[in-house]
């Protein structure tokens, strides 16, 4: 079935090292992506978005990669910070023709100590 | 930009009663979803609707279940004869067209005693 899944459910890493979460999805029609980070007792908060013709997307000090040959999608934190700690989530869209309905994996804890 | 709206907040009832949620989406975003998430999972769709009509229904949107956009703006979600089963976050996350980023509310979270 459809599904998108997490390597790692949970990342430590030190203040101001970079972070590296990974997300592998099932799907080969997905053609959009998103990344999502969600803070206890909050909503899931976009962070960054990447569509099928591309393979690397960059925003504030976060990077997306996609690798469509092996479904692999990475979510690159530059220079870690405290207030990055919180449950990251990728999720996927399958089209053409869908109805944009999201898919979410499980999740992966980042957990940045001081 | 005020960004995706949900109320109550929290909901505690008794087993069997009804509930109703409200969503007010980003103003000019035509589609509205509506997602529930359980403890360590990620969300799962429910519905959604361009404008205001409903054109998805999950599987998991049972007949207990029904969700309703009358003009095209807020959304409301029912559940009557709530069971443990229900406790969960209800998330509403709305967008402006397809394949376009979808952003959350804080949503309702659903206690059931």
């Amino acid at each position: 079935g459809e599904s998108v899944g997490l390597h790692l459910p949970t990342l430590s890493v030190q203040e101001g090292d970079n972070s590296i979460i990974n997300c592998a999805y099932s799907n080969s029609a997905s053609d959009y992506f998103i990344w999502y980070k969600q803070e206890s007792g909050k909503g899931p908060q976009f962070i960054i978005d990447i569509r099928s013709n591309m393979d690397k997307r960059q925003g504030q000090r976060v990077t997306v990669l996609l690798n469509k040959t092996v479904k692999h999608l990475s979510l690159q934190i530059a220079a870690t910070q405290p207030g990055d700690s919180a449950v990251y989530f990728c999720a996927e869209m399958v089209g053409p023709g869908n109805t944009g309905k999201l898919i979410f994996g499980q999740g992966t804890t980042l957990q940045v100590k001081p | 930009d005020t960004g995706v709206s949900q109320d109550p907040r929290h909901k505690i009832t008794k087993r069997g009663q009804n509930v109703t949620f409200r969503c007010d989406p980003i103003s000019e975003h035509n589609r509205l979803y509506w997602y529930r998430q359980t403890l360590g999972q990620g969300p799962e769709f429910l519905t959604y609707f361009q404008n205001e009509a409903q054109l998805e229904k999950s599987r998991l949107l049972s007949d207990r279940f029904s969700a309703e956009r009358p003009k095209g703006s807020f959304s409301t979600l029912e559940i009557q004869r709530t069971e443990q089963g229900d406790s969960a976050m209800y998330l509403c996350a709305s967008s402006w067209g397809f394949n376009q980023p979808q952003h959350f509310g804080d949503g309702t979270r659903l206690s059931i005693l």
